[in-house]
């Protein structure tokens, strides 16, 4: 049972436009949403989160939109650049849990 | 600040054979520590956490086990590793006290390769 599912496995986007990255997940005791970047060979890094009670959260160009009806999240990069060339993996963590349950990534390439 | 360590960075072993790879944190102390597998295509699956010394909660059944010998030290290991061990490996580590506001932070993980 994928309580987190990331259904594109590839995006392509040119630079300087906006990258949208789609989560949807099935459990409603989820109360944390993280997004994390992973370039080949490295372990993931921390991007930004957001709390089930918001349904926005920016830091920089990065934006992250939670719309709990839908139980769906989304990850807006813009402008996109480059270096945002990677996998993004999104996860979740449930009622003061520190565990994640996390999706199957989406590689993201930003075209010159 | 803190950092997480993890080795060896790849590691190419035979069938049967015993596994031991190791995680420290530097710059904090009593933190949550876990174990996480990426099978080739797949996203990250947790095989083990550790909220204190001494304990090691278990999420997937399987060849492998944890230890936590020291607060700030984190095991994997295997008496005898199979082929559908392979995958990359990543330690991680978040805050002892809140939340599911605190995130995780991942070492650069192992490339486990079974021949």
């Amino acid at each position: 049972d994928q309580q987190v599912k990331q259904n594109s496995p590839s995006l392509s986007v040119q630079e300087g436009r906006i990258s949208i990255l789609n989560c949807d997940y099935t459990n409603s005791m989820f109360d944390y949403f993280l997004w994390y970047k992973k370039y080949p060979a490295e372990g993931p890094t921390f991007l930004i989160s957001i709390s089930s009670i918001k349904d926005k959260n920016e830091d920089g160009r990065f934006t992250v939109f939670l719309n709990k009806s839908a139980k769906h999240l989304s990850l807006h990069i813009v402008p996109s650049q480059p270096g945002d060339s990677a996998v993004y993996f999104c996860a979740a963590s449930g009622q003061g849990a520190q565990k994640l349950v996390f999706g199957q990534g989406t590689r993201l390439t930003i075209n010159p | 600040s803190q950092t997480i360590h993890q080795w060896p960075a790849t590691l190419v072993q035979p069938v049967g054979s015993p596994l031991s790879l190791e995680c420290t944190v530097e710059g904090t102390s009593n933190p949550n520590l876990y174990w996480y597998r990426q099978a080739a295509g797949r996203g990250l699956q947790l095989l083990f956490y550790s909220v204190g010394i001494g304990q090691i909660s278990s999420e997937v059944p399987q060849n492998l086990s944890a230890s936590r010998p020291q607060d700030r030290q984190f095991i994997l290991s295997s008496k005898k590793l199979l082929l559908s061990d392979s995958g990359f490996y990543l330690c991680a580590w978040s805050g002892g006290l809140g939340g599911g506001d605190q995130p995780q932070h991942f070492g650069d993980g192992t490339r486990l390769s079974i021949l």
